[in-house]
């Protein structure tokens, strides 16, 4: 079974609504991060955790939300999607010592229309 | 200039060949280097940390040389399955407990039959 696991895979959604995205990891590490990619835009780092009661903004927190629900748990909303956010949304996890050493999810291509 | 640039390729080599690639970092006191793989439409895997001493794994060699500010990454005996893009990651002096990564656009490979 995979480390990291995204759900759902693929979402299609309308504008305006709210989406959440959900990651799950087996791996027993404190820090969860989530990113998005664009093409021609590489990775951007959204929103990141150290551990459940700390929550931190990444570079383009703007228009996203997250929830530490476990050390194994940490999700990402949408609160009313826009066709910008369209993109690839990976969640990821490092050890507390590594830091450059992440471990990503499968992804979740999200459309917004 | 960038924080972390890389040359987009594509590389585009025989199966057999061997290929380098070079990653810049602008910020002189950075501390720690990594390499990604990326596979089309999926999610970036650790492919090596960078060493000061440099470091080798099998087919693939990571280098370090800070007075140019660059890491490289040389790959021999190309095979097919080493087509990807590979993702340059630096880890800034003053990242603190965040250590946050600055990832690079990457570099894409294609080894031709």
């Amino acid at each position: 079974d995979a480390d990291v696991t995204q759900t759902p895979r693929n979402r299609i959604t309308k504008t305006g609504k709210r989406i959440m995205l959900e990651c799950s990891q087996t791996k027993g590490h404190d820090r969860m991060y989530w990113y998005r990619q664009d093409p021609g835009l590489g990775l951007r780092l959204i929103y990141y955790s150290f551990d459940v009661k700390d929550i931190n903004k990444g570079e383009i927190s703007d228009g996203y939300s997250v929830s530490r629900q476990a050390q194994a748990k940490f999700s990402l909303s949408l609160e009313s999607a826009i066709p910008n956010q369209t993109a690839l949304y990976f969640c990821a996890t490092s050890g507390s010592g590594s830091g450059g050493e992440q471990y990503f999810g499968p992804g979740t291509r999200l459309t917004v229309t | 200039r960038k924080e972390v640039e890389q040359d987009p390729g594509p590389f585009n080599v025989p199966e057999g060949a061997t290929v380098a690639f070079n990653c810049t970092y602008s910020n002189s006191a950075s501390q720690s280097f990594f390499w990604y793989r990326q596979d089309c439409r999926k999610e970036p895997k650790l492919l090596m940390s960078v060493y000061s001493s440099g470091n080798e794994d099998g087919r693939f060699t990571a280098q370090l040389n800070r007075a140019s500010q660059y890491i490289s990454l040389l790959i021999r005996d190309s095979k097919l399955s080493d087509s990807a893009t590979y993702l340059c990651v630096v880890i800034p002096a003053n990242a603190g407990n965040n250590r946050k990564l600055i990832w690079g656009l990457g570099t894409s490979l294609a080894v031709n039959p």
